[in-house]
């Protein structure tokens, strides 16, 4: 079975531009939540979509912001983009919602703003 | 306002002997913990669990004993091998009236085992 896929693997943007991220899930499985890693922060979670539905947000300004297809397939796009938006992206698939079922990670989007 | 601090950010130790990584946590709505391993260019992958109802649980080389009375938990690797060298993530879930809260995870503690 295919694990998470998360495209582009890396990109360059900046200041002020858009960008949007990628993330298809496990085969059947039905959550998709989007998490930033930063190295003074650690992980932070972004937010869950469940059935293209938005079901959690974490602390994170408007201009993140996602969806989910009926694929199960989730996009988040950052816009305005800020040095600070530097990071790696990860997404993570769970069979049903990510608060009662095991996430599994993608290799993450390494998104440089300069 | 960090729920999840490992205040570690690195630990090095001998191939064989033991590698002890903490946890602390402060949100007491927390009910179950969850340790993640992450590889350069790779996602973390989960590694093991423990529920609140626990005060240990043990797999294979790892084990995570919790001190709920301490906010405390900790990730033992007996013995430790150089493929255990990557980032050790600590994360919590808590419990809100039945209603389960999002994933929270410490900024992690990167092992380095020696050979």
């Amino acid at each position: 079975k295919a694990g998470v896929t998360q495209t582009p693997r890396y990109l360059i943007k900046t200041r002020g531009q858009q960008v949007t991220l990628s993330c298809s899930p496990i085969s059947g499985h039905r959550s998709v939540s989007w998490y930033q890693q930063t190295p003074g922060q650690g992980l932070q979670f972004l937010f869950e979509y469940f059935s293209e539905t938005q079901r959690n947000k974490g602390n994170f300004p408007g201009r993140f912001s996602g969806r989910q297809f009926s694929n199960s397939r989730s996009e988040m796009n950052v816009s305005t983009l800020e040095l600070g938006d530097s990071a790696l992206y990860l997404c993570a698939s769970s069979l049903g919602t990510a608060q009662l079922n095991e996430q599994f990670f993608g290799p993450g989007t390494r998104l440089t703003v300069l | 306002d960090q729920q999840v601090k490992q205040n570690s950010p690195s630990l090095s130790v001998q191939e064989g002997r033991i590698s002890i990584l903490n946890c602390d946590y402060t949100n007491s709505m927390f009910d179950y913990f969850l340790w993640y391993k992450k590889y350069p260019a790779e996602g973390p992958t989960f590694l093991i669990s423990i529920s609140s109802i626990k005060d240990k649980n043990e797999d294979g080389r790892f084990t995570v004993f919790l001190n709920k009375s301490a906010k405390h938990l900790s990730l033992h690797i007996v013995p430790s091998q150089p493929g255990d060298s990557a980032v050790y993530f600590c994360a919590a879930r808590g419990n809100y009236g039945g209603s389960q809260g999002n994933l929270i995870f410490g900024k992690g503690t990167k092992l380095s085992v020696k050979p």
